[in-house]
């Protein structure tokens, strides 16, 4: 599986739009990206998942581009319970064994 | 509808004990996965049931833990004897097997989780 890298932690305001990057170099053809959420005390869960261009669903966008080589996934005006870690995971759609890295722990401040 | 549902919730052992983990998972999900957070690492994968079948167990740690799916609806994970290293919160997540057609994600659905602290 490509190995992912995203920041380790992002701070916001209410009502801001947060972008998180994720680098995926190593990506192969059928491999799909795919993003979700994690509250405290919660298990993970699926936010959005792509394989080129746009997605946007009712939560959030995912952007990719053409050498799909990066992603960034968007969360339009974020509120405080927006505040979660977020892992950004790439593999072929039905792939198990997922692996999930550090994620990107989103601090959203009033 | 009823999503994964793990019990106990927290569980606090001491070393040497037995515990067992029950994961319910969604009605009709065939996939059944055993995942595991120990203290201040990552989330990994533990195995992986096509209903009653382990599919893919390379991710459990030793012989210490079993896992079983009879009847391929819910799965106990049994950890005996606890070790300290053990302590950790274990997920359970489950999906739909590939359909023929149509979008599909993989998507997994998790559990909340049960927090396992071996003393």
């Amino acid at each position: 599986l490509a190995k992912t890298t995203q920041p380790i932690s992002m701070d916001s305001y209410e009502g801001q739009e947060v972008n998180i990057t994720c680098s995926h170099n190593n990506i192969a053809t059928n491999d799909y990206i795919t993003w979700y959420q994690q509250f405290p005390s919660q298990g993970p869960r699926f936010i959005i998942q792509g394989y080129k261009t746009k997605v946007t669903n009712e939560v959030a966008s995912l952007f990719i581009p053409a050498d799909r080589k990066s992603s960034t996934l968007s969360l339009p005006r974020v509120s405080l319970s927006d505040t979660a870690v977020y892992y950004c995971l790439v593999a072929p759609p039905g792939f198990q064994k997922l692996v999930f890295g550090t994620g990107t722990r989103l601090l959203v401040s009033p | 509808e009823a999503g994964v549902t793990q019990f106990p919730s927290h569980s606090v052992i001491e070393k040497g004990q037995t515990v067992t983990l029950r994961c319910d998972p969604i009605s009709g999900h065939d996939n059944l996965y055993w995942y595991r957070r120990v203290m201040g690492k990552e989330i990994k994968f533990l195995l992986h049931f096509v209903k009653e079948s382990k599919q893919d167990e390379s991710g459990m740690p030793n012989n210490r833990f079993l896992a079983e799916r009879t009847g391929g609806t819910y799965s106990t994970l049994k950890v005996q004897p606890a070790e300290l290293e053990d302590s950790g919160v274990y997920f359970c997540a489950s999906s739909l097997i590939e359909p023929g057609q149509g979008t599909y994600t993989g998507e997994l659905f998790f559990g909340e989780g049960s927090r396992l602290t071996v003393l």
